[in-house]
């Protein structure tokens, strides 16, 4: 399974634009890539994901790099509703394993 | 609509007693998974049902812990006996089926004392 590299933490202050950028050099070209977030006390939540496009929606935008070893995901405003762990992964569509494979994934701080 | 629901909260039990997790989880979806996560790490898949099949248990340890999903809906992971070690948060999550958006539950807290 291919392994994402993300930073442990990072801050951001309130109704700013946050970029939690995410290295995969070794995806493969069926994996999909996926971001969870796991506010404190819950289950993870789906954020996004894509391919090879970039991609938007409510929560935020997915940008993927050209090669797809790194993307970023953006919270256009942060808030502090936004304090949470964000976890990038890759999902092989292929292997018939269809299983998330999460890191430690990046705490982001956000501060009012 | 409901989420998937996860009971109990929480549970404290001697080591070396038994203890069961049920999991509900969104109605229509064919894929349930379990998931192990320790304090300040990303959770680990324990198993994937397909409808009622146990598809990937390869992280399961088989020799203490069970887990079935009889009629391919609701689901029961069983550690039997618990030892200190198994202290964790117990997630179970299910989606519509393979490579769509997963949905998780608030999860189980164990303590094992």
């Amino acid at each position: 399974d291919a392994k994402t590299t993300q930073p442990n933490s990072m801050e951001s202050n309130e109704e700013e634009p946050v970029h939690l950028p995410c290295n995969h050099s070794t995806i493969s070209g069926t994996d999909y890539i996926h971001w969870y977030r796991q506010l404190p006390s819950q289950g993870p939540e789906y954020v996004i994901h894509g391919l090879t496009s970039n991609v938007n929606n409510r929560m935020a935008s997915l940008a993927i790099a050209e090669d797809r070893k790194s993307s970023t995901l953006i919270l256009h405003r942060a808030t502090l509703r936004d304090a949470a762990v964000y976890y990038c992964i890759l999902r092989d569509s292929t292997s018939g394993t269809y299983k998330y494979i999460f890191g430690t994934g990046t705490r982001l701080k956000v501060l009012a | 609509e409901a989420g998937v629901v996860q009971s109990p909260r929480y549970k404290i039990i001697e080591k070396k007693q038994p203890v069961a997790f049920w999991c509900n989880p969104i109605s229509g979806h064919n894929t349930l998974y379990w998931y192990l996560q320790n304090l300040g790490q990303g959770p680990e898949l324990l198993i994937r049902y397909e409808n009622e099949e146990a598809v990937d248990d390869s992280q399961l340890p088989k020799d203490r812990f069970s887990a079935e999903r009889l009629k391919g809906v609701d689901s029961t992971l069983k550690i039997q006996p618990a030892e200190l070690g198994d202290s964790a948060v117990y997630l179970c999550a299910s989606s519509e089926g393979r490579g769509t958006e997963a949905f998780f539950g608030q999860g189980t807290r164990l303590t094992v004392v």
